[in-house]
């Protein structure tokens, strides 16, 4: 059964600084991985959708990178800002058997950028 | 816009009631599924669909039960059997054809035993 561990739980930084959230997977056999940010009480907001064929995705300050072999993403940010401040949950896309486009969770790093 | 709804935003149950939240989208996507998120865990998922009049169990589907009747809807109810309903419940949605594609989420329901 795959599992999606995030690493570290909770994250403090000053406003201005570039800042790297860990995501690991124990099964390599994935379709794509996803990174979404969480604001308090809120839904989840689609950030990158890596594909199992990319190594990376860009969007703005955001990069996330995916090595399949290894089992690891990471989500970088550049130049953090205040709003930058919420939850961050990858989530990995397992190839099961029996179908469903399952999405298996981390238990997310939460990140308080501060002024 | 395209999107996902959940309602309400806020749902307060009475032990031994029933309840039901709303989910419906206008994405023309495939799938759509009900995950719970309880603090300091990750999100679980209840039930999900891939066609309509049809769904599967998640990994805590105990106490739950859903219906897809039309593409766009995914109503989940939480039954008298849920003995720990209090949570933020969140739907989502998802193409399936091609299995690339990502999820896109509502912003959720929380509900709350009194």
């Amino acid at each position: 059964k795959q599992e999606v561990t995030q690493i570290p739980a909770a994250l403090s930084v000053p406003e201005g600084e570039n800042l790297v959230l860990n995501c690991s997977f124990t099964d390599s056999a994935i379709y794509n991985l996803q990174w979404f940010r969480q604001d308090p009480g809120k839904g989840l907001t689609s950030l990158l959708l890596i594909q199992s064929s990319q190594r990376e995705q860009t969007s703005g300050r955001l990069n996330a990178s995916l090595d399949k072999s290894s089992g690891r993403s990471t989500l970088y940010i550049a130049a953090s800002q205040p709003g930058d401040s919420a939850t961050y949950l990858c989530a990995s896309n397992p190839i099961l058997t029996g179908g469903g486009n399952k999405l298996t969770f981390g238990t997310g790093t939460q990140l308080k950028v501060e002024l | 816009d395209g999107g996902i709804t959940q309602s309400p935003k806020y749902l307060f149950r009475k032990e031994g009631q029933n309840v039901t939240l709303s989910c419906e989208q206008n994405l023309n996507h495939d799938a759509m599924y009900w995950y719970r998120q309880d603090p300091g865990q990750g999100l679980r998922l209840i039930y999900y669909s891939q066609i309509v009049n049809d769904f599967q169990k998640g990994d805590i589907a105990e106490g739950y039960s859903v219906s897809r009747e039309k593409k766009e809807s995914f109503p989940l109810t939480v039954t008298s059997a849920q003995k720990n309903p209090t949570a933020f419940y969140l739907c989502a949605s998802s193409m399936i054809r091609t299995r690339g594609h990502g999820y896109t989420f509502g912003s959720g329901t929380r509900l709350t035993v009194v």
